[in-house]
């Protein structure tokens, strides 16, 4: 089974840059929507953006739409998330979530923080 | 957009006894296309119910969900130590998928 594992998290300032990479043990890691879900401080959660199992399809909400860019590397079982832009409301734990047979989440990683201030 | 919220914000109740969380829609949610996390403090949320009310798998039957269109429940018969944490709704009915701004279910 994928087991998520965030990483790349970090202090950043407004305006900057930042990568999030999601390691996943299995074997069939490719055969999975991968997404990536947020929690800012003391908040709710929020779905970022998902990729299909091959790559082709991405989708993001509009809140980060032309500022972020989800990717996956299938031969080394990983999924990124390029963050540009980035704004005080960017601030919040990225977690790695799996799509289950629907879009609901099945199984998610420990998660990685991100904090955008100057 | 469709909008979950959440009742009550906070419920205090003793291990033992029975919780009742809700969640309404700002519009019908198909197909009954919900579903209910429980996330402990520090902890990623983990998936109790999807369908509604499906329980997910190694999910104690304790743990129950209902509903459909615009109002759904999860529901606790018995509380035990373990299950106190913050519950969260989430439609997958349309997308953007939304969640609620949960439920925390505290110790009276």
């Amino acid at each position: 089974e994928v087991q998520p594992l965030e990483s790349g998290g970090g202090l950043v300032q407004p305006g900057g840059s930042l990568r999030l990479s999601c390691a996943a043990s299995g074997s069939t890691f490719s055969s999975y929507v991968m997404n990536w879900v947020r929690q800012a401080p003391g908040k709710g959660l929020e779905w970022v953006s998902g990729i299909s199992g091959g790559g082709g399809s991405t989708y993001y909400a509009d809140s980060v739409l032309g500022r972020f860019t989800i990717s996956r590397d299938n031969s080394k079982n990983t999924l990124y998330l390029q963050m540009n832009s980035l704004r005080g409301e960017d601030t919040a734990i990225y977690y790695c979530a799996k799509k289950a047979a629907d879009w609901y989440f099945d199984l998610w990683g420990r998660g990685t923080l991100v904090t955008v201030s100057s | 957009e469709i909008v979950l919220t959440q009742s009550p914000g906070t419920l205090s109740l003793s291990p033992g006894e029975r919780a009742t969380l809700s969640c309404r829609a700002s519009q019908r949610v198909s197909s009954t296309y919900l579903a209910w996390y429980q996330q402990k403090p520090g902890q990623a949320p983990r998936l109790l119910i999807y369908g509604a009310s499906s329980r997910a798998t190694g999910i104690p039957d304790r743990f129950s969900g209902s509903g459909s269109g615009t109002d759904f429940t999860l529901t606790i018969s018995r509380l035990e130590p373990e299950d106190f944490a913050v519950f969260y709704c989430q439609q997958y009915s349309s997308s953007p998928w939304t969640f609620g701004q949960g439920t925390k279910v505290e110790i009276k």
